[in-house]
């Protein structure tokens, strides 16, 4: 079965750091991989998604990850934190035979210190 | 274009009362989702349909949850009767196919639980 871990449940960046939220995944092939941004009281959004086209990602908001198949990761990056990227960040993984399959991590909350 | 609506956004009940969440999904997308999301964790799925059929619903605890989706538009999932522990964001969700076989799930709002 896919699963997803994301190391950190919560990580606080300063306005104008880099954010980096980490992601590995548990597969024997190489899954689609989907990082999801939820707002308080708001569904989830997708930021980018990987589906075996290029390695290097990029989304929505300055973000961006990288499929990195020998470490089984897909950490989401963004050069500068803004104070309105704080939020719930949660990585998803389906396999290709089932894309329609979402398999969530326990999520990451971001906070930006002003 | 209008997104994923739901409602009610609220909802709190006593518990083993019965209770109904409502669910339309973008026009066009036939696979329609139902998800559960506890505090400080992410969405787990609970039923999938594909048009008007539930293709996975292996994660339904069928004694108390039921979910319906008419004519392959909107959907009803019901809680009946509804415990401490439903207390949750049901979250529903829609997708298209897109090139490639890969799909992009959409998400509405939620519903947030109250079991009190």
């Amino acid at each position: 079965a896919q699963s997803v871990t994301q190391l950190g449940s919560h990580v606080s960046v300063s306005e104008g750091a880099l954010v980096l939220l980490r992601c590995n995944y548990s597969s024997s092939v190489p899954p689609y991989l989907f990082w999801y941004v939820q707002y308080p009281n708001q569904g989830l959004q997708l930021l980018l998604k990987y589906t075996s086209a290029a390695t290097l990602v990029k989304g929505i908001n300055g973000f961006e990850a990288e499929f990195k198949k020998s470490e089984t990761s897909f950490h989401l990056t963004k050069p500068s934190a803004h104070m309105s990227d704080a939020a719930e960040y949660f990585c998803a993984v389906s396999d290709r035979g089932s894309a329609r399959q979402l398999t969530f991590g326990s999520g990451t909350q971001l906070t930006v210190l002003p | 274009e209008a997104g994923v609506v739901q409602s009610p956004r609220y909802k709190i009940i006593e518990k083993k009362q019965p209770v109904a969440f409502w669910c339309n999904p973008i026009s066009g997308h036939n696979t329609l989702y139902w998800y559960l999301q506890n505090l400080g964790q992410g969405p787990e799925l609970l039923i999938r349909y594909e048009n008007e059929e539930a293709v996975d619903d292996s994660q339904l605890p069928k004694d108390r949850f039921s979910a319906e989706r008419l004519k392959g538009v909107d959907s009803t999932l019901k809680i009946q009767p509804a415990e401490l522990g439903d207390s949750a964001v049901y979250l529903c969700a829609s997708s298209l196919l897109l090139a490639r076989g890969s799909y992009e799930q959409y998400f509405g709002p939620g519903t947030r639980l109250t079991v009190t």
